[in-house]
């Protein structure tokens, strides 16, 4: 199982920020997917999941309204559109694999290595 | 607002056993939740270790054993090693998309 990052960068406050992830080692489309973010010294937090289709997806309420996520399983991608960033969503962004058939039991099972996003003026 | 709670940190002669907990600031952790660990080092992203209350992840030695103790899940190494010093951290599965991370727990072997 591979899943690599990219697309974190430094951005403005207000600005935007997409995210990708790339997966391999598995079939893509057959498992639920997740972004959490890491605070620089602080803990783990899930910001969005999404299921085996677009159809279902879920956001913190931190993000909800500014975050989107999405998935192409043909492509074996995962992005996190961000929007409006606030310096409180400065963190190490993770993608993580969810639950095969999005059945339980629920918990993150591989996880990235991370991209860093960093909202500051 | 759900609040998941871990000790901030604990400290593990090596050879010695350690266990560390995951409650509910209002209520009991049960298997509904399916509680889940993680282990992370400074720069690393974080690890699987546990899922669904007591189940090991491939490859995690057997010296990591989950369980719910009372009220709460529970986290136990069994033979601390060097390398097991690291930030534990819990999460809940709370339904509807909505899982909460526990602050972690700082694990010291000295």
């Amino acid at each position: 199982v591979s899943l690599v990052e990219s697309g974190g960068g430094l951005v403005q406050p207000g600005g935007s920020l997409r995210l990708s992830c790339s997966a391999s080692g598995f079939t893509f489309g057959a498992y639920s997917m997740h972004w959490v973010r890491q605070a620089p010294g602080k803990g783990l937090e899930c910001v969005s999941t999404i299921g085996l289709s677009e159809t279902k997806t879920y956001y913190a309420d931190s993000v909800k309204g500014r975050f989107t996520i999405s998935r192409d399983n043909s492509k074996k991608t995962l992005d996190l559109q961000m929007s409006s960033l606030r310096p409180g969503d400065t963190a190490i962004y993770f993608c993580v694999r969810g639950t095969f058939g999005d059945t339980s039991p629920y918990y993150f099972d591989d996880w990235g290595q991370g991209t860093l996003v960093t909202v500051s003026s | 607002q759900t609040v998941v709670t871990q000790e901030p940190s604990f400290s593990v002669s090596p050879g010695g056993t350690v266990t560390l907990t995951c409650g509910l600031s209002s209520g009991s952790v049960s298997t509904s939740y399916y509680p889940s660990w993680y282990q992370q080092t400074p720069g690393q992203a974080p690890r699987t270790l546990i899922y669904h209350t007591n189940t090991r992840s491939s490859g995690v030695p057997h010296r990591f054993s989950g369980s719910i103790v009372g009220s709460k899940a529970a986290l136990t190494i069994t033979g601390a090693q060097a390398d097991d010093e690291s930030t534990y951290y819990c999460v809940l599965y709370m339904g509807s998309g909505i899982w909460v991370f526990g602050g972690g727990t700082k694990v010291t072997v000295l």
